[in-house]
């Protein structure tokens, strides 16, 4: 149990165009989504956090108008990056906590890769 | 701020042989970190998970030891394989932290 999937696990897109990228727990009601941006060879980048039917909480530095979450039920979040440029080309990490767990164990997504041309 | 670190950027092991994998924290009140493993162009996968009551934790050819007194956390690796090889990150999994994730150790075992 415990599965998160990512959709698109890639995408390809235009300077200028924007592009969604949705989060779905598979088998289980996730309280709060994160979404993390990572570079090659670094750590992951917390961005915002999601808890469903309220706003994103966007950590220092992240854009809020640049990348929207939409976090509309219990199993799926959604990011948007908006006006898309190749800076934002990255890997684009969600996870999300069980809603029956005590602790704040985080289960991963696989990843979506974006590139920006 | 707080945060959670590894010691060492890389390391690289022979088959077979066991791999240490070091972190440390800086905040006393942490109670609960979990290891992870990530593979090139993947989502991180959980490995391992102690609480801070507790001060070793065996899994399948994983262990994970934790010192509160001087704030370091280890992950054993015994007899590690070519699959073994990964980015290893220690994490204090609490929510609107800044930074949850230490920077990575690569992990290179050799045949």
């Amino acid at each position: 149990g415990a599965v998160v999937s990512q959709h698109p696990s890639r995408v390809i897109c235009k300077s200028g165009t924007s592009v969604k990228i949705e989060c779905r727990s598979l088998d289980f009601q996730a309280t709060t989504m994160f979404w993390y941006r990572q570079f090659p060879k670094k750590s992951l980048m917390l961005m915002a956090t999601s808890n469903e039917g309220s706003k994103a909480t966007y950590e220092q530095g992240v854009e809020k108008d640049k990348f929207l979450i939409n976090h509309a039920s219990l199993t799926l979040s959604t990011l948007t990056v908006t006006s898309a440029h190749p800076e934002d080309s990255s890997f684009y990490i969600c996870s999300a906590n069980r809603a029956d767990h005590s602790y704040n164990e985080q289960f991963f997504g696989p990843g979506t890769r974006l590139t920006v041309l | 701020g707080e945060s959670v670190g590894l010691h060492l950027p890389t390391l690289s092991v022979q088959e077979g042989d066991n791999s240490i994998i070091n972190c440390a924290y800086s905040n006393s009140a942490s109670d609960y970190f979990i290891w992870y493993k990530q593979e090139s162009g993947k989502g991180p996968q959980f490995i391992i998970d102690i609480r801070s009551n507790m001060d070793k934790r065996q899994g399948q050819r994983v262990t994970v030891l934790l010192n509160k007194t001087v704030k370091h956390l280890s992950l054993q690796i015994a007899a590690t394989q070519p699959g073994d090889s990964a980015v290893y990150f220690c994490a204090e999994p609490k929510v609107s932290l800044e930074s949850t994730f230490g920077d990575g150790t690569t992990l290179t075992v050799k045949p």
